[in-house]
C-alpha cells in the first residue's frame, strides 16, 4: 500500500526566506509524486510532478522539488517566499498502473510580513 | 476550456434529504476522480471512473453514496440518504496525461 507523511500541518516562514515542506512517501513499487496547492476556497492546482526523469524537478511559482529514493523523500523548497505563497499544500503519490492519487494530510503555509 | 465544472458550488441540505452533486470534465479527458476533502480525514479518493466506466469505488460508502457517468461529459454523485457526517468539501478532477485537474469543489453542509 502507498502512503504519504507531511511533516508539519503548519509551517510559518518571513516573507524572503526559504521555504521548506516535507513529505515522505511509501511505496512498494517506483512511485508518480506530485504537490499541489490549495487557495482558500478554491480547488487544486499542481505545482510540480515527479514521473521517474529528472529527480529535481521545477514546478510553478518558483517552487522545486527533489526525489531521493534513499530518503524515500520528495521536499518542496523555493528560495524567497512571497506573501502569496501562503495557502495549503499537498504532497500526493499514487503508482504506475493506477491513476489514484494517495494526499498527505497537508502543511499550511503562513508568510509574515 | 473553462476547466472542470462542479455544482452546485454550495449545497445546505437537511438530515435525511437526497443531494446530487455535478461534474462536467474537461473535454478529451478519459478519467474523472471524486474526492471528499474533510478536516478530520483529509482528502480521500471515493471512486474513478474510465472511459465512463467505475474502476474504483472502495472508498466510497455503498449503503448512501452512488457515482454515475452517463456520458463523457457528465458525472454525478448522489448521496441517499444525507447525515450530517457527510458534511464535506466534495471535489472532482479529470485527468489527462498523468496530471489531474481538479474543479472548484462543492461544499456541502448537513444539518
Amino acid at each position: 500500500a502507498q502512503s504519504v507523511t507531511q511533516l508539519g500541518s503548519h509551517v510559518s516562514v518571513s516573507e524572503g526566506a526559504l521555504v521548506l515542506l516535507r513529505c515522505n512517501y511509501s511505496s512498494s513499487v517506483p512511485p508518480y509524486l506530485f504537490w499541489y496547492v490549495q487557495y482558500p476556497n478554491q480547488g487544486l492546482q499542481l505545482l510540480l510532478k515527479y514521473t521517474s526523469a529528472a529527480t529535481l524537478v521545477k514546478g510553478i511559482n518558483g517552487f522545486e522539488a527533489e526525489f531521493k529514493k534513499s530518503e524515500t523523500s520528495f521536499h518542496l523548497t523555493k528560495p524567497s517566499a512571497h506573501m502569496s505563497d501562503a495557502a495549503e499544500y499537498f504532497c500526493a503519490v499514487s503508482d504506475r498502473s493506477s491513476y489514484k492519487l494517495i494526499f498527505g494530510s497537508g502543511t499550511r503555509l503562513l508568510v509574515r510580513p | 476550456d473553462a476547466g472542470v465544472i462542479q455544482s452546485p458550488r454550495h449545497e445546505v441540505t437537511e438530515m435525511g434529504q437526497e443531494v446530487t452533486l455535478r461534474c462536467k470534465p474537461i473535454s478529451g479527458h478519459d478519467y474523472l476522480f471524486w474526492y471528499r476533502q474533510t478536516m478530520m480525514q483529509g482528502l480521500e479518493l471515493l471512486v474513478y471512473f474510465n472511459n465512463k466506466a467505475v474502476m474504483d469505488d472502495s472508498g466510497m460508502p455503498k449503503d448512501r453514496f452512488s457515482a454515475k457517468m452517463p456520458n463523457a461529459s457528465f458525472s454525478t454523485l448522489k448521496i441517499q440518504p444525507s447525515e450530517p457526517r457527510d458534511s464535506a468539501v466534495y471535489f472532482c478532477a479529470s485527468r489527462s496525461s498523468r496530471e489531474q485537474f481538479f474543479g472548484p469543489g462543492t461544499r456541502l453542509t448537513v444539518l
